[in-house]
């Protein structure tokens, strides 16, 4: 059974378009995270969300909007698609909000191509 | 600057030698230390997490250890096998405060094993 799991994983879409990105987990975990890998592999954080509160913003464009319907889930939501959003992005989650000693899980990513 | 730096960024051994891995860090203030392997086309798997009191801790043939003074860890791989070929992530984890914790990625060092 796989812990984190994210939908579509790969997406190949136009500049303009408006695309989503599911993201679940059933681990029982409090706090769900959303992050970019770019072409140079390095990870970035973009949201952390905790019992479906926003509780970090990474200064992410307004155009990414996460959404949060119950704790076991996070959406990635993108409006107006530039070439730049072009990347791997990453759902985790982690048993809460502190990050103390706890192990983050990551779902297997969905490359996101921009074209 | 909270930075965290890798190195070498990419290693080639073959299969049975050993290989060490390593980090240096400025995050601050310091909370603890991952280090995670991500195969390709996957999320990072965790294979350690060690925090200020910790100077080494193993996960069967990976051996983590942390310097906090110099602020350095390094990841040793015994008896290297195929399936370690990956690239293998430094993270630091600042001090949580309340819904503020904060991770720090380095840009991974990059391992093939060859037969």
């Amino acid at each position: 059974d796989t812990a984190v799991s994210q939908t579509p994983k790969y997406l190949v879409t136009q500049m303009g378009n408006d695309k989503s990105i599911k993201c679940e987990q059933n681990l029982g975990h409090d706090t769900m995270y959303w992050y970019k890998q770019d072409s140079k592999k390095f990870l970035k954080i973009m949201f952390s969300y905790n019992n479906k509160e926003l509780i970090i913003n990474e200064t992410v464009p307004n155009r990414f909007s996460p959404k949060s319907p119950d704790k076991a889930h996070l959406n990635l939501h993108i409006n107006s698609l530039e070439l730049g959003d072009s990347a791997v992005y990453f759902c985790a989650s982690s048993p809460d909000w502190t990050g103390l000693n706890t192990e983050a899980f990551f779902g297997q990513g969905t490359r996101l191509t921009v074209v | 600057k909270n930075q965290v730096e890798q190195s070498p960024q990419s290693l080639i051994i073959l299969e049975g030698k050993n290989c060490t891995l390593q980090c240096n860090y400025t995050v601050s203030p310091f909370s603890n230390l991952r280090w995670y392997k991500q195969d390709t086309g996957r999320g990072p798997v965790s294979l350690t997490i060690m925090t200020f009191s910790e100077n080494t801790k193993s996960n069967g043939r990976y051996t983590a250890t942390l310097d906090a003074d110099t602020k350095q860890s390094s990841l040793h791989i015994t008896a290297s096998q195929l399936s370690d070929s990956a690239s293998y992530i430094c993270v630091v984890s600042r001090g949580a405060n309340f819904g503020n914790e904060k991770l720090t990625f380095g840009t991974g060092t990059r391992l093939t094993i060859i037969p």
